[in-house]
């Protein structure tokens, strides 16, 4: 079955440390996305990326990094720069091909202390 | 800009009860997608619902219907008989239709559903 892995599920680290957060598709899907989710909140945009070794900054991408060298993969980076960086990543891609939407991994709950 | 704006942060109901969860937005977009998502406590979106801005045809799936009114800029979403199994948190989205990133999406802040049985 096709679909998007976010691994690990729970990741705990040490404030002043980068972490990575894996992403991986097997929809074939040209577009991949980061978002951050907050308690009580919506869901925000960091990056995403519409083609292989290109990305673009959403709205909140300061503290954060990205890389697209493959199609079916686009890690996210929390460096140290990012103040408060606790909270739910979810990982999404679209094929933009007129469907309209995004497909959404399970996600990443990372807690820095 | 795009806003999206879900006023109802937690609505209680009983099983079997019908609810509706409002969703208002805003765009200068003429070419947009509508959504809602929902979000179980194991945290994974799964899709409900895509609507063209074109079409305001009301959709209705099971015991899920959609309304649609492009003159209010609303985009409400009704449970009929609602199940235990509905308690989540349901996303309403915006995003741009002319672009090439379909999936970049603009949230509300979600409603907390919660069925008691």
């Amino acid at each position: 079955d096709g679909g998007i892995t976010q691994s690990p599920k729970y990741l705990f680290r040490k404030e002043g440390q980068n972490v990575t957060l894996s992403c991986e598709q097997n929809l074939n899907h040209d577009a991949m996305y980061w978002y951050r989710q907050d308690p009580g909140q919506g869901l925000r945009l960091i990056y995403y990326s519409q083609i292989v070794n290109d990305f673009q900054k959403g709205d909140i991408a300061e503290g954060y990094s990205v890389s697209r060298e493959k199609k079916e993969s686009f890690p996210l980076t929390v460096t140290s720069a990012q103040k408060n960086p606790t909270a739910f990543y979810l990982c999404a891609s679209s094929d933009d091909r007129g469907h309209g939407g995004a497909h959404f991994g399970p996600g990443t709950r990372l807690t820095v202390t | 800009a795009q806003k999206v704006t879900q006023a109802q942060t937690e609505i209680s109901v009983v099983e079997k009860e019908d609810v509706t969860l409002d969703c208002v937005y805003e765009t200068r977009d003429t070419t947009y997608y509508l959504f809602w998502y929902k979000q179980p406590p194991s945290g994974e979106l799964v899709f409900l619902i895509r609507r063209n801005s074109f079409d305001e045809q009301n959709e209705i799936s099971g015991r899920y219907s959609w309304n649609f009114q492009k003159s209010t800029s609303s985009f409400n979403f009704t449970i009929t008989a609602s199940q235990v199994v509905d308690s989540a948190v349901y996303f309403c989205a915006l995003a741009f239709a002319g672009g090439t990133s379909y999936g970049k999406l603009t949230f509300g802040q979600g409603t907390i559903l919660t069925v008691h049985p």
